[in-house]
């Protein structure tokens, strides 16, 4: 068990870019939880998957950003036209069980839009 | 609107003194409560939690108490090492409905501990 990874640990993009981050949660975990985490502040969610359901999504998540799950394994984060604003760490986390239990965090990409 | 409040971003203490870090959460549907650290450039590392049918859990140096009708929650590290030193996070989590588990964390306290 090497705990959740994140790909790529850090990405420097240009405004208007598309950019794509990877997390790999911890097998056999079906809960995996998609945070972001700006200057200052604790991480906030951003949307749910159970499985490859895709089940909760906070009004953070604007049309720019679209997360999958494909086969219930890695997931996907995508943000399409990016804005400097959308400069942050982005934190993926995983849970072995349904319920309100303790959720182990990935090392996070930051994200910088310059 | 802040529903999980850590008003001391940071906190200086002795090695071997008691560190208390304080947590105030606003929505009553919380019912699960969990303390993070975090070191910088790693994610953050779960270390204790309470349910809302508790007021104390205990593991090791760390203990979190909680007061419910204050909407109060501390986490005391006894005694303090400067391994301790990092960011800590209060997070909180309704059970049931649709949260499905998502936690809602607090701004953090940056907890130095000097040998």
């Amino acid at each position: 068990d090497t705990g959740v990874s994140q790909d790529p640990r850090h990405k420097i993009t240009k405004r208007g870019q598309n950019v794509t981050f990877r997390c790999d949660p911890i097998s056999e975990h079906n809960r995996l939880y998609w945070y972001r985490q700006t200057l200052g502040q604790g991480p906030e969610f951003l949307t749910y998957f159970q499985n490859e359901a895709q089940l909760e999504k906070s009004r953070l998540l604007s049309d720019r950003f679209s997360a999958e799950r494909p086969k219930g394994s890695f997931s996907t984060l995508e943000i399409q036209r990016t804005e400097q604003g959308d400069s942050a760490m982005y934190l993926c986390a995983s849970s072995p069980r349904p319920g309100p239990y303790e959720q182990y965090f990935g090392p996070g990409t930051r994200l910088t839009v310059t | 609107d802040q529903q999980v409040k850590q008003n001391s971003p940071s906190l200086s203490v002795q090695e071997g003194r008691i560190s208390i870090l304080n947590c105030d959460y606003t929505n009553s549907m919380f019912d699960y409560f969990l303390w993070y650290k975090k070191y910088p450039a790693e994610g953050p590392t779960f270390l204790i939690s309470i349910s809302s049918i508790k007021d104390k859990n205990e593991d090791g140096r760390f203990t979190v108490f909680l007061n419910k009708s204050a909407k109060h929650l501390s986490l005391h590290i006894v005694p303090s090492q400067p391994g301790d030193s990092a960011v800590y996070f209060c997070a909180a989590s309704a059970d049931g409905g649709t949260s499905y588990g998502k936690l809602t964390f607090g701004q953090g306290t940056i907890l130095t501990v000097h040998p």
